[in-house]
């Protein structure tokens, strides 16, 4: 079953502009992560956000967690060609030992 | 180079037959993953190793066998391959359990004829 469920399912915006992603979950967790992939890799770690903290930033990245609602959002600012990618929230199992579980993600296309 | 690496990167096969697929990380890393990516279901977890000869099953285990005798890699093997295990298979480790980020690999995508 999915934890993590990000809304929008894509997104296309223009170059320049901030793309804002969402991601809801359903149980109690100790961290979120988000996660990008670009076509035909691997994913790359971005960020993680543990439980306690309600922003985290890295570069034009910015995450929210509100435990209460049960949801983050991923915002990237002054978006590049090169942020065109999925992005994907992830949350762990269990006491993260055992994996993580993923949402189905947001596919993101920067417009040049 | 370190990292975590995946082969082959495509495989084309027939229902039936056995397939491994190959990690190797480079990085000492405890814990060891084996997700499959599908269209409409994200990444699903198959395996996950705690350490060497340490294996546990993930969300869809079944049809799929794994063994982890030396702690940088991390062998997965189809049994006797079918059509509905077509997917992309990625490969993922990290240091220790709790607040940790995973390192992929590139990925393997197999193709069941």
């Amino acid at each position: 079953s999915q934890q993590g469920e990000e809304d929008p399912q894509a997104l296309s915006i223009q170059e320049g502009e901030n793309a804002t992603m969402n991601c809801s979950y359903k149980t109690s967790i100790n961290n979120l992560q988000w996660y990008r992939q670009n076509s035909g890799r691997g994913l790359v770690h971005l960020i993680l956000i543990r439980s306690n903290e309600r922003e985290k930033h890295s570069g034009r990245l910015r995450v929210t967690l509100d435990t209460s609602k049960k949801s983050s959002s991923l915002l990237i600012t002054a978006s590049r060609a090169a942020d065109t990618a999925s992005y994907f929230c992830a949350t762990p199992k269990g006491g993260g030992a055992d994996g993580l579980t993923f949402g189905k993600g947001t596919h993101l296309i920067i417009q040049p | 180079d370190a990292g975590i690496t995946q082969s082959p990167r495509y495989k084309i096969t027939e229902t039936g037959r056995q397939v491994t697929l190959m990690c190797h990380q480079t990085w000492s890393h405890s814990y060891m993953f084996w997700y499959r990516q599908d269209l409409g279901h994200g990444l699903r977890l198959i395996y996950y190793s705690a350490a060497a000869d340490i294996t546990d099953k993930g969300e869809v285990p079944d049809g799929y066998v794994v063994s982890r005798s030396k702690t940088e890699n991390f062998p997965l093997t189809l049994e006797s391959a079918t059509r509905s295990q077509t997917s992309v298979y990625f490969c993922a480790s990290n240091p220790a359990e709790g607040n940790q980020p995973q390192h992929f690999g590139d990925g393997t995508r197999l193709s069941i004829l």
